[in-house]
C-alpha cells in the first residue's frame, strides 16, 4: 500500500495563531487524501476530502475558512488550522486513498495543543 | 458518514484466549476495513475485504465480510501482550470512498 508521512507530528501553538500540517504520500501519486480528527477516547471523524488541483469537499458541521486544505501536487496535501483555539487541541490523521486492493493508509498524526 | 456499530467497546482478556469483535451497518458497504491503533498513533490496517462472504486471514486475524454487506468480524486468536491496542472497523460504499469509522474496541490482555 501507499506510504504515507505526517508532520508534524506534535505541536503545541498559541491561541489564534495559525498551524500547517502536512501529509506527504511518499511512494504513490495520489489524487485524493482526507483528513480525519480525533478527540480522546474517540473515533475518527472524517473533516474534508482533499482533491488534487481542485477545492477540497468539507464534511457537515467543518468550518472551510477555519481548517484551510491545499492539495497542489499529486503527493502533498497540507491542513492549516487558522486562528486556534484551544477547543481545536486534537489528534489530527491524514490518509491517502490507494490502488485497488490496497485499502487507505493513514499517517502517523499529528498532535495539536493550542494554548 | 455512516453510522457504524462496533462491539464490544473493550475487553480484558488471559492472553493466549481468542477475542472477536464485530461490526454492523445500517447502510450496506463495499469495503470493510479493520485497523489497529496505538497510543499517539494513527491506525495501521489490518485486513481489508472487498467481496461479500469474504474471509480473509492475517497470521492470527482472520475477518469477514458479512453477506449481507451490512457487517463484519474480526477475531484474533491465541492473543499475545502486543495484541493490547483499539481495534477500529470501518467501511466504504463505492460511491464516495470516504471512510466510515466504528467507536472502537480497546482490547486489554492480562500476562
Amino acid at each position: 500500500g501507499a506510504v504515507v508521512s505526517q508532520h508534524p507530528s506534535r505541536v503545541i501553538c498559541k491561541s489564534g495563531t495559525s498551524v500547517k500540517i502536512e501529509c506527504r504520500s511518499l511512494d504513490f501519486q495520489a489524487t485524493t487524501m482526507f483528513w480525519y480528527r480525533q478527540f480522546p477516547k474517540q473515533s475518527l471523524m472524517l473533516m474534508a476530502t482533499s482533491n488534487e488541483g481542485s477545492k477540497a469537499t468539507y464534511e457537515q458541521g467543518v468550518e472551510k475558512d477555519k481548517f484551510l486544505i491545499n492539495h497542489a501536487s499529486l503527493t502533498l496535501s497540507t491542513l492549516t488550522v487558522t486562528s486556534a483555539h484551544p477547543e481545536d487541541s486534537s489528534f489530527y490523521i491524514c490518509s491517502v486513498q490507494g490502488l485497488g486492493n490496497y485499502g487507505y493508509t493513514f499517517g502517523s498524526g499529528t498532535r495539536l495543543t493550542v494554548v | 458518514g455512516q453510522q457504524l456499530n462496533q462491539s464490544p467497546q473493550s475487553m480484558f482478556i488471559q492472553e493466549g484466549e481468542d477475542v472477536s469483535m464485530n461490526c454492523t451497518s445500517s447502510s450496506i458497504f463495499n469495503t470493510w476495513l479493520w485497523y489497529k491503533q496505538d497510543p499517539g498513533e494513527g491506525p495501521v490496517l489490518l485486513i481489508a475485504l472487498y467481496k461479500a462472504g469474504e474471509l480473509t486471514s492475517n497470521g492470527r486475524l482472520t475477518a469477514q465480510f458479512g453477506i449481507t454487506r451490512k457487517d463484519s468480524f474480526l477475531n484474533i486468536s491465541a492473543s499475545i501482550p502486543s495484541d493490547v491496542g483499539i481495534y477500529f472497523c470501518a467501511g466504504s460504499s463505492s460511491n464516495d470512498y470516504k471512510l466510515s469509522f466504528g467507536a472502537g474496541t480497546t482490547v486489554t490482555v492480562r500476562a
